[in-house]
């Protein structure tokens, strides 16, 4: 079983927004999170504290706080819909671990 | 920029020994403080990070398959290797390559980028 925990599914209307949350221990170290398609590669979202890869559009954000990394989408598209998985390390440091993810549908 | 290709064949028999290529295209994968990592997904389920190999040339295992598991480099070809043995059906999956990276500062982290497209290995006899 991970290390991190994430809910299996989450829903939004279009246009509203959206909080994936991934628990685990935070408090000195960032989640990256990383969105899936059905049928391609993950693609990196969101890095450290509150980074943006180029092309990643900025209706995504993160944010940590203790036990809980989020990933927020803010005014949520439907191309927005898919798996997200957040990584950190794993208790030991010397490892790194992918939460269970979480599917977004957008309504 | 640095792409990934994943490359190696699609069925193995149980017992085996899988091995998969990663050929790193765009840049040198001597260059740089990066882990050159492997991570798989089995049908319908989440992500599992098998391991990685650092610049450097030092390693880390899931400990999960650390007792079948030897990433390796070759810098001459500018890949990695995934070998996993003593396959069973439980290591069919789709397995994808990534550039990991890790800072400690300004805060510490770590995240995968760029992936590839990754590879479908089914074990059947």
């Amino acid at each position: 079983s991970s290390e991190l925990t994430q809910d299996p599914a989450v829903s939004v209307a279009l246009g509203q927004t959206v909080r994936i949350t991934c628990q685990g221990d935070f408090r000195t170290y960032y989640a990256s999170w990383y969105q899936q398609k059905p049928g391609q590669a993950p693609v990196l979202v969101i890095y450290g504290k509150n980074n943006r890869p180029s092309g990643i559009p900025d209706r995504f954000s993160g944010s940590s706080s203790g036990n809980t990394a989020s990933l927020t989408i803010t005014g949520a598209q439907a191309e927005d819909e898919a798996d997200y998985y957040c990584n950190s390390r794993d208790s030991s440091g010397n490892q790194w671990v992918f939460g269970g993810g979480t599917k977004l549908t957008v309504l | 920029q640095v792409q990934l290709q994943e490359s190696g064949p699609g069925l193995v028999k149980p017992s085996q020994t899988l091995s998969l290529i990663c050929t790193v295209s765009g840049g040198s994968i001597s260059s740089g403080s990066y882990y050159w990592s492997w991570i798989r997904q089995p049908a319908g389920k989440g992500l599992e990070w098998i391991g990685r190999i650092h610049t450097s040339g030092s390693t880390n295992y899931n400990p999960s398959l650390e007792s079948r598991v030897t990433i390796s480099v070759d810098t001459s070809k500018n890949h990695f290797s995934l070998k996993l043995s003593s396959v069973t059906a439980a290591d069919t999956a789709v397995y994808y390559c990534a550039r990991g990276i890790r800072v400690v500062v300004p805060a510490a982290t770590n995240w995968f980028d760029p992936w590839g497209q990754g590879t479908q290995v089914t074990v059947s006899s």
